[in-house]
C-alpha cells in the first residue's frame, strides 16, 4: 500500500543548530503539505506545494524556516537556527490535486525536540 | 481565514454513542473532513462531507450543514480502541485547515 515516507522519525537537536526533515509523498500526488503539530493541538499548516511551486507559506516563519520541492516529488523542510519553541511533531501529507475531496494522506511524522 | 471550533475533551463508556460537534467560519468552503489521531501517531482519514446531510460508514457517521457552518461526527458502539483525538478539517481550494481536535476517552 502506498504511503507517505518521512525521516527521521525522531530528532533531538540543540537550540541554534540546523535541522532538516525529509518527505516523500505518495507517487503521483501533486499536492504536498508540511504541518506542525504541538502536543494537544491540531496540525497547523506551514507550507503547501502544488508540484514544485509554493502555493501557501503564509504561516511559515521565514526568518528561520525554509522548504523546497525542487523536482515536484520529495520535499525538505529546514529550520535554522532551531529554537526551544520549535519542539513539535512535523507532519508531511500529500493528496491528489486533480480530485477535490480526496483526503490528505499523512506520514508518520518527525518528532523534534530542541534542548 | 477560518475559525474551526470543537470541544477539547469528551468521555464516554464502552458501547455508548458520542457526538463530536464542529463549527466553522470560512470563505470558499469546499468540504469537511474528519480524521482520527491516536497518541503519537499520524492522523488517518475517517470521512468527507461536501453536501448537506449524513454520511454513514460502519460505526462512524458524519453530518454536514453548509448553511449553518456545522458538522458532527457520531461514533456508535464505542470500543476502547476508539480512544483518540478526532480532528475536524475544512477544505477550501485544496487547502486543508484543522481544528484543535477533540480527545475522546472511552471507559470500560
Amino acid at each position: 500500500e502506498a504511503e507517505v515516507a518521512q525521516s527521521p522519525r525522531y530528532k533531538i537537536t540543540e537550540k541554534s543548530q540546523a535541522v532538516a526533515f525529509w518527505c516523500d509523498p505518495i507517487s503521483g500526488h501533486a499536492t504536498l503539505y508540511w504541518y506542525r503539530q504541538i502536543l494537544g493541538q491540531g496540525p497547523e499548516l506551514l507550507v503547501q506545494f502544488q508540484d514544485e511551486s509554493v502555493v501557501d507559506d503564509s504561516q511559515l516563519p521565514k526568518d528561520r524556516f525554509s522548504a523546497e520541492r525542487l523536482k515536484g516529488v520529495d520535499s525538505t523542510l529546514k529550520i535554522q537556527p532551531a529554537e526551544l519553541g520549535d519542539s513539535a511533531m512535523y507532519l508531511c501529507a500529500s493528496s491528489d490535486r486533480d480530485r477535490e475531496g480526496t483526503e490528505a494522506f499523512f506520514g508518520q511524522g518527525t518528532r523534534l525536540t530542541v534542548v | 481565514g477560518q475559525n474551526i471550533d470543537q470541544p477539547t475533551e469528551m468521555t464516554a463508556t464502552e458501547g455508548a454513542i458520542v457526538q463530536i460537534n464542529c463549527t466553522y467560519q470560512t470563505s470558499g468552503f469546499n468540504g469537511l473532513f474528519w480524521y482520527q489521531q491516536h497518541a503519537g501517531e499520524a492522523p488517518t482519514f475517517l470521512s468527507y462531507n461536501v453536501l448537506d446531510g449524513l454520511e454513514e460508514k460502519g460505526r462512524f457517521s458524519s453530518f454536514l450543514s453548509r448553511s449553518k457552518g456545522y458538522s458532527y461526527l457520531l461514533l456508535k458502539e464505542l470500543q476502547m480502541k476508539d480512544s483518540a483525538s478526532y480532528l475536524c478539517a475544512v477544505s477550501r481550494v485544496y487547502k486543508l485547515s484543522f481544528g484543535a481536535g477533540t480527545t475522546v476517552t472511552v471507559r470500560a
